[in-house]
């Protein structure tokens, strides 16, 4: 079946690491995306990505980096820059022009 | 910049009855409108759209409508059952700003149903 997997489900981190966050599609999409959802708030924008090699910040980037080499992978590292990394993480895409979001299941990270 | 809200952050209902969840945004040059539905520990889920020529779309026991004159918008759930308990999302795509067109969310409306 087509659809966005996101890996880890759980994921704990100590303060001062770096961590990976997996985000693969086989939906053929061109456009992935990054979202970040704190308790109460609303779907914030961390990256986003139209084509493979390219990729553009959004409202929160700070203290994250992405990488895009491939279509179906749009992996998330959450660095030890980010002052408040514990979030749920939402990975999505879309064809590009079409307003509709595909989400993953989610990642959610803990700092210990 | 541009935002979209959501009118209140809770909503109780009693089964069966309908329900409806309120949105308001902020920019008139908005083309694009979608509701989605959370579940605790999931991914959001597409729930219908409409796009800004529309003032309204019906999809299965769901209808949004869009008031362009107020900038408002409403997912109206029809003979609402335990499993519309959610949370409900709104989010609006404008044509210029706010990442590249890229959508803009509320911050939801937690739906609960009474049985």
């Amino acid at each position: 079946d087509g659809g966005i997997t996101q890996s880890p489900k759980y994921l704990f981190r100590k303060e001062g690491q770096n961590v990976t966050l997996s985000c693969e599609q086989n939906l053929n999409h061109d456009a992935m995306y990054w979202y970040r959802q704190d308790p109460g708030q609303g779907l914030r924008l961390i990256y986003y990505s139209q084509i493979v090699n390219d990729f553009q910040k959004g409202d929160i980037a700070e203290g994250y980096s992405v990488s895009r080499e491939k279509k179906e992978s749009f992996p998330l590292t959450v660095t030890s820059a980010q002052k408040n990394p514990t979030a749920f993480y939402l990975c999505a895409s879309s064809i590009i022009g079409d307003g509709e979001l595909f989400f993953g299941e989610g990642s959610r990270l803990t700092v210990l | 910049g541009e935002s979209v809200g959501l009118h209140l952050p809770t909503l109780s209902v009693q089964e069966g009855d309908n329900s409806i969840i309120n949105c308001a945004y902020s920019n008139s040059a908005s083309d694009y409108f979608i509701w989605y539905k959370q579940e605790s520990g999931k991914g959001p889920q597409f729930i219908i759209d409409i796009r800004s020529n529309m003032d309204k779309r019906q999809g299965q026991r769901v209808t949004v409508l869009l008031n362009k004159t107020v900038k408002h918008l409403s997912l109206q759930i029809a003979a609402t059952q335990p499993g519309d308990s959610a949370v409900y999302f709104c989010a609006a795509r404008f044509k210029s700003g706010g990442s590249q067109g890229n959508l803009i969310f509320g911050k939801g409306t937690k739906l609960s149903v009474k049985p």
